[in-house]
């Protein structure tokens, strides 16, 4: 079956300007669980959603957002990008929630902010 | 929060037993532990994951302390098909992964 897909792989925004990343989750699996990579951070978590609804969220400011679609996509937006907001977003999907089994990850999407 | 700390690196020889340790010292009594692997920045992999007992699938080994403050990935032969970034995630309220900095795991011919 498909693994979970995200696009754009690779995208350039300006300072100021907003992005949206899109996750489509494997068939049947309810949870999206978005994730942002840096090198000096890390892999940190930024929300989880489940049917539609956000069950939970990181440490990230008010401009990260995001939203899933009654067929289980998501999508996350961030808007006045800054700097240091280029990293390589990813997404997960899992049928019970991200703290209940195993996630299957996407590729992510590298976001680079000039 | 329960955070987990991770040796920066590590190095293994071909067909020997990789032992990644993890501590989790803040671990609650029903949280899981959970190991991942990232190979060349894709997305990371799950390998295994546990709550008290000991684990082991085809991938590999989870030794969790009776205390549970802390855990071991043994990856019984590694290959350099196993060199990546390897992750020990605990669970801060449950439904929310903290992921460490990891251990880069060279696996040397």
């Amino acid at each position: 079956k498909a693994g979970v897909t995200q696009t754009p792989r690779y995208l350039i925004k300006t300072r100021g300007q907003q992005v949206t990343l899109s996750c489509s989750p494997i068939s049947g699996h309810r949870s999206v669980s978005w994730y942002q990579q840096t090198p000096g951070q890390g892999l940190q978590f930024l929300f989880e959603y489940f049917s539609e609804t956000q069950r939970n969220k990181g440490n990230f400011p008010g401009r990260f957002s995001g939203r899933q679609f009654s067929n289980s996509r998501s999508e996350m937006n961030v808007s006045t990008l800054e700097l240091g907001d280029s990293a390589l977003y990813l997404c997960a999907s899992s049928l019970q929630g991200a703290g209940a089994g195993e996630l299957f990850f996407g590729e992510g999407s590298r976001l680079t902010v000039l | 929060d329960a955070k987990t700390t991770q040796p920066p690196s590590m190095d293994c020889a071909e067909g020997r037993a990789a032992n990644l340790p993890c501590n989790h010292s803040t671990i609650s009594g029903n949280e899981y532990v959970y190991w991942y692997r990232q190979i060349h920045s894709q997305g990371p992999q799950y390998i295994i994951h546990g709550l008290k007992n000991n684990e082991t699938n085809e991938m590999a080994s989870l030794i969790i302390t009776e205390d549970r403050k802390s855990s071991t990935l043994i990856l019984p032969h590694a290959t350099l098909r196993d060199t990546a970034v390897y992750y020990c995630i605990g669970l801060y309220n449950f439904n929310k992964f903290y992921f460490g900095s990891g251990t880069k795991l060279n696996v040397k011919p």
